[in-house]
């Protein structure tokens, strides 16, 4: 069973505006968070974190928000830039250890 | 230079065939992993490593047995190749000082086709 799920395989939005990527789980140990982002013929590269003892993180155009009381995560990208266009994977973890992927969601930034 | 390789980055082999897949990094890191990727699920963990005396098995480890050589270099084997094994595959590598948010640095991926 696929503990974390990505249900929009995909999403499009215009170059500026807000991008919305969401992620939910399953299993209520999960503390760790992360945001990878992948380009084509490439590895994932780390794009932001959260732990379960925040709501929300920033860094830069991108901030995560995390309801646990809702088992879901969602990545904020503002303004929203055609170079972001990518698949973005969210994972969790419950020892920081071994971490549970979703299945992606490929962002499409139209200029 | 890439601070994680992955060797081959394609392979096409045949069923029953046995098959190496290497990975070498130059970060330093002690901890290493190796995932594979099927459209529609996202990456699955195969085994992981957090030094060269320790080997853990991840999500999907049946059909598959892994090498850690050295600090550096970890390798996954495939020892009688089957056609569910074509996939993407992913070496990753990972900072134990990084705590319990360590980032992982992934490879570029090697593309393994069992016909």
């Amino acid at each position: 069973d696929q503990q974390v799920k990505q249900n929009s395989p995909s999403l499009s939005v215009q170059e500026g505006r807000i991008s919305i990527l969401n992620c939910d789980y399953t299993n209520s140990m999960f503390d760790y968070f992360l945001w990878y982002k992948k380009y084509p013929a490439e590895g994932p590269t780390f794009l932001i974190s959260i732990s379960s003892i925040k709501d929300k993180n920033e860094d830069g155009r991108f901030t995560v928000f995390l309801n646990k009381s809702a088992k879901h995560l969602s990545l904020h990208i503002v303004p929203s830039q055609p170079g972001d266009s990518a698949v973005y994977f969210c994972a969790a973890s419950f020892t920081g250890n071994q971490f549970y992927f979703g299945t992606g969601t490929s962002l499409t930034v139209i200029p | 230079d890439a601070d994680v390789t992955q060797t081959p980055r394609n392979r096409i082999t045949k069923t029953g065939k046995r098959i190496m897949l290497e990975c070498s990094q130059t970060k330093g890191h002690d901890r290493m992993y190796w995932y594979r990727q099927d459209p529609g699920l996202g990456l699955q963990l195969i085994y992981y490593s957090f030094d060269v005396k320790d080997i853990n098995k991840g999500e999907i480890s049946d059909g598959y047995s892994v090498s850690r050589q050295a600090q550096a270099k970890f390798s996954l084997s495939l020892e009688s190749a089957i056609p569910n094994q074509t996939a993407l595959y992913f070496c990753a590598t990972s900072d134990r000082r990084g705590g319990a948010l360590n980032e992982q640095f992934f490879g570029p991926g090697t593309r393994l086709t069992v016909l």
